[in-house]
Order: structure tokens, then sequence, then C-alpha cells
């Protein structure tokens, strides 16, 4: 059960288009769309941003988007903007119908 | 609104045992997953455990395997983490989540979650 391998941090500066990358192997993204994504301010509860690699819950914005080729997840930020500062975290669903997440990916608006 | 609230969290020595508890309300409790997620200290979200609605699977992350056990009560609407065995490496701020999906079905993302219980292993 090792983790999806997430980039530890990037960064954009306001209006640009940012992408997070989340990889994992033929034993869980690669075999499963149930891919998610969570947004986690300092000290605040995960927030479900993207669910089954690509949908949007209500009330999230959509400058959020997922996508997925592969053994690897994409989460996109489009029109960047301070308040998205904030740890992105992926998650999958494996063939052992175990989850796991990813090591988070700590994102700062310039 | 969905509401998760964790309670049972405390300092405990390693070897010692702790019971986590979840109260569930504003949903219908027995139609869905649950789950454990655990995040440490500075670090990253943890998949810890689940329980399918009806009780009768539990599925466990490999560093829990053996020592936690989940359990639900679906008349009480409330989950459980029983602890044993516990190390320096399980302290964390310990998440309830739900599991969306309905009845026997789940779609594996965490559409809610409680605000977490604090437990610290320490001698």
């Amino acid at each position: 059960q090792s983790a999806l391998s997430q980039p530890a941090s990037v960064s954009g500066s306001p209006g640009q288009s940012i992408t997070f990358s989340c990889t994992g192997t033929s034993s869980d993204i690669g075999t499963y769309n149930y891919v998610s994504w969570y947004q986690q301010h300092p000290g605040k509860v995960p927030k479900l941003m993207i669910y089954d690699v690509n949908e949007r819950p209500s009330g999230v914005s959509n400058r959020f988007s997922g996508s997925k080729s592969g053994n690897t997840a994409s989460l996109t930020i489009s029109g960047l903007q301070a308040e998205d500062e904030a740890d992105y975290y992926c998650s999958a669903y494996t063939i052992t119908s175990t989850l796991i997440f990813g090591g988070g990916t700590r994102l700062t608006v310039l | 609104q969905v509401q998760l609230v964790e309670s049972g969290g405390g300092l405990v020595k390693p070897g010692g045992s702790l019971r986590l508890s979840c109260a569930a309300s504003g949903f219908i409790f027995d139609d869905h997953f649950m789950s454990w997620v655990r995040q440490a200290p500075g670090k990253g979200l943890e998949w810890v455990s689940y329980i399918v609605s009806g009780g009768s699977d539990m599925y466990y992350a490999d560093s829990v395997k053996g020592r936690f056990l989940i359990s639900r009560d679906n008349a009480k609407n409330a989950l459980y983490l029983h602890m044993k065995n516990l190390r320096a490496e399980d302290s964390a701020v310990y998440f309830c989540a739900r599991l969306s999906g309905s009845g026997s079905f789940s779609y594996f993302h965490f559409d809610s979650w409680g605000q977490g219980a604090l437990v610290t292993v320490s001698s």
C-alpha cells in the first residue's frame, strides 16, 4: 500500500492555470475511476473538490477540473485565486478494496 | 445537514488502547459506508479503515491491520475505532468520514468529514 505520488509543492500567480499530478499504478488509478481530490486549508477539515476523476460536487467552483490518463490523475485549477492556496490530496480505490491517498501537494499562490 | 462528531481522543502510553467514537446525524446512517482517516501533525492524510453500510465487512490499511478494529452501531448512528497496541507513529488527528453511495454500493470518495479527534501516543 504505497501512497500515490504527488509533487510536494507547486506555485502559480493569480489568474494562471495550474495542474497537479497524482501517479498511481495499475492496481488503483489505472483500474478504477474512483479518483477524488481534496483541498485542505491549514487547521481545517479536508473538502471534496473532485470525485470520479472529473465530477464536481455542487458548490465547487468550475475553475476546478479533473482528468486521468493511464495510471496518472490530474487536477487543474484555472484562474488561480489567493483563496486556492492550500494543500491538495488525491485519493483512489484499489484492487484490494482499500483506499489510498497521495502525499499531498502544497499550492502557493505568488 | 450532515454532522459527524468524533470523541474519545487523548493521551495514551505506547502499547495502550483507546476507542474513538463518531456520532452521525443529518443523514440515513445505515445507507453509507463509513471510514476513518488520520493525519499526523504536519503530515498528509492517511486512510485507516472503512466499514460497509451493514457492518459485515471491514477493510484496513496495512499500517493498522491486526491492531485496529472498526465497528458501527446503526441503531445508534455511531461509528467506532478500537485501537490497541498503540505506537508513537499512530499519533494523529483521526477524522470520521462518510463515503458516498447508497446501501451496498459506494463511490469511494469522502463527501463529509468530522472535525477530528487528536490521539497522542507518548510515554
